[in-house]
Parts: C-alpha cells; structure tokens; sequence
C-alpha cells in the first residue's frame, strides 16, 4: 500500500522554539491531513489541506501541501508545554475514500 | 457531545480466546475504521466501512473481523487472539463527502494477549 514517511521521528525542544516536520509520500495525494495525539487519547484532527500549494493555519499551527502532491509540511511557531504529543499526517490511501494512511509520527517533546 | 465510544478502554485475554471491542458513534457518520498503533509504526487501518453491510480491509486485516449491521456501531472481533496481535486498538468514523477524509477518533483500546 501506499507509504508515508514523517520525519523527524522525534524532537527535543525548548518552550519559544519553533518546530517543523514533514511528511513524504511514495504517490500522489490529493488530500493531506495532520493529527495531533495527546497522551492517553486518541488522535485529534488538526488542520485538512485539499489543494496543492494550500497553506492553511489553525492558532501557532501552519501546513502546507507540497506543489509536488507528493509531501506535506507542518510548523508549530513559538512552542509551549501543552504541544507536546505525536503529530502524524495522514492522506487517502487509493482509490477507496474509506482508506486513510498515517505516517510514523513525530513525537514532540518541549521543555519548560 | 458528538463522540466514538469504546469498549473496554483496557483488556487483558488469553491467546485464543475470542473477543470483541465495541465502537459506537452518535455522529450519524457513514464511514468508520479501526485502526492499530504500535511504536514506530504509526496507525494502520485494520478496516474500515463506507455504510451499513458495506466494508472492506484496510493494510493489516489478517486476524480481525468487522460487521456493520447498524450505522453508529463498528465491532471488531478477534476470534482467536495471539501476542502479536498485542495494542493499542482505535475506533474512527467520518461523515461521506469527497472533503471530509478527517476521522474522528475514540479514547482507544488498550489490548494484552498473554
């Protein structure tokens, strides 16, 4: 099946920084989301991007999608504490629109 | 409050004993999957189902089964659990509609075949 890759796998960060993390993918996409999962929960939407080029934000998140169809980025600008969890992007996987495919994640980590 | 529910929230099962996680959702979404998150391998769909009698595999469906025979709930049976199939186990739905690929996820399972 089709294959996403994220990277990086994890990052260590200080309250203030800003994060970015990417996400590649083997084919085409024509929709690309991003996810957030806090500890002990499970995943919550964060931003959709339906069109190449899109660049969407949603408070101190902003994702782009990749003019290549091919990868997707995500920027969390000035960290806080409460970031802290695993991003994963998703897209549709194929022809089926009940297939949806994650990346590895990002864990996220930001040290007061 | 719009919601996927699951049940149990934890398990802990002998290999081979058969059983079931329930996953029922108050949204009147058309589509729901399960999903299996492991370290390092992300989420991987189990199943998934676009309406009532209507499902399908997704990338890991080799010892799972799913029936849809109402459209809030999505049960997911191992009928002959074994360690491997050791996880975290979430429960999805979405509404149809060609941008409405966002799912929304239950608390999760958290399954232990010993």
């Amino acid at each position: 099946g089709q294959q996403l890759n994220q990277s990086p796998q994890s990052m260590f960060i200080q309250e203030g920084e800003d994060v970015s993390m990417n996400c590649t993918s083997s084919s085409i996409f024509n929709t690309w989301l991003w996810y957030k999962q806090d500890p002990g929960e499970g995943p919550v939407l964060l931003i959709a991007l339906y069109k190449a080029g899109e660049l969407t934000s949603n408070g101190r998140l902003t994702a782009q999608f990749g003019i290549t169809r091919k990868d997707s980025f995500l920027n969390i600008s000035a960290s806080i504490p409460s970031d802290v969890g695993i991003y994963f992007c998703a897209g549709p996987g194929g022809t089926s629109y009940g297939k949806l495919t994650f990346g590895q994640g990002t864990i996220l980590t930001v040290h007061p | 409050e719009a919601q996927v529910t699951q049940n149990p929230r934890y398990l802990i099962t002998v290999t081979g004993k058969k059983l079931t996680v329930t996953c029922s959702q108050n949204m009147n979404h058309e589509y729901m999957s399960w999903y299996r998150q492991d370290p390092g391998l992300g989420l991987r769909q189990i199943y998934y189902s676009m309406n009532v009698e209507v499902t399908d595999k997704g990338d890991v469906p080799e010892g799972y089964k799913v029936s849809r025979k109402e459209k809030r709930n999505f049960p997911l049976i191992l009928e002959s659990p074994s360690p491997n199939q050791t996880s975290l186990y979430f429960c999805a739905s979405r509404p149809s509609g060609r941008n409405n690929y966002g799912y929304t996820f239950g608390s999760g399972t958290r399954l232990t075949v010993v």
